[in-house]
């Protein structure tokens, strides 16, 4: 069972404009939420996270926030670049950090 | 450059039969986790290993198993090789496993005929 769901296999955005990826979970015991971003060919970098005990946490041009009765997080990439063109994959964990669970992934496309 | 490394790149096998995959983390780095990426899913946990000891089991088959030697690499063995197990694997490792980032490794592409 995906305790972690990305509903939205692909994103198209015009550069400079805002991309928003989703992210819905089933498990209300998940302690904390993270992005990653991953190019072709390459492992998943870790991009931003947040714990459950927040509703949004920033960082530079990325934003993730949290709506826990919703069990929905989103990630805002403001402006989008080019460069940001890439698979984001959703992930939870529990405090502990022994098991993530991850979505399938969204595909961003930021066209020039 | 995330300092993991994982050997092969590629592998290519046919079903009935067993393989090695190798992970080494980054320098320093304790833990080592294992992922199954199949086609179009999302990265499925499978196993986390700190300090030589098995500390989380996900869904991994029985056909699967895995261990970190004293120097810390890990290897990922898959035997009775089905065509359901062509995937991507990653490994990623952190510094003590209880901490929220990984670094992954490239990942190893099998392909089971």
């Amino acid at each position: 069972d995906q305790q972690v769901k990305q509903n939205s296999p692909s994103l198209s955005v015009q550069e400079g404009r805002i991309s928003i990826l989703n992210c819905d979970y089933t498990n209300s015991m998940f302690d904390y939420f993270l992005w990653y971003k991953k190019y072709p060919a390459e492992g998943p970098t870790f991009l931003i996270s947040i714990s459950s005990i927040k509703d949004k946490n920033e960082d530079g041009r990325f934003t993730v926030f949290l709506n826990k009765s919703a069990k929905h997080l989103s990630l805002h990439i403001v402006p989008s670049q080019p460069g940001d063109s890439a698979v984001y994959f959703c992930a939870a964990s529990g405090n502990n950090f022994n098991k993530f669970y991850f979505g399938s992934g969204t595909k961003l496309n930021v066209k020039p | 450059d995330s300092g993991v490394t994982q050997t092969p790149k590629h592998l290519i096998t046919a079903t009935g039969q067993r393989v090695t995959l190798r992970c080494s983390p980054r320098s320093g780095d304790l833990s080592v986790y294992w992922y199954q990426q199949s086609l179009d899913q999302g990265l499925q946990f499978l196993i986390q290993y700190y300090n030589g000891e098995e500390r989380a089991k996900g869904n991994i088959l029985e056909r699967f198993s895995a261990q970190q030697f004293p120097d810390l690499h890990s290897e990922l063995n898959l035997s009775s090789l089905e065509l359901g197990d062509s995937a991507l694997y990653f490994c990623a490792s952190s510094t003590i496993g209880g901490e929220e980032t990984q670094y992954f490794g490239p990942g190893t592409r099998l392909l089971v005929l």
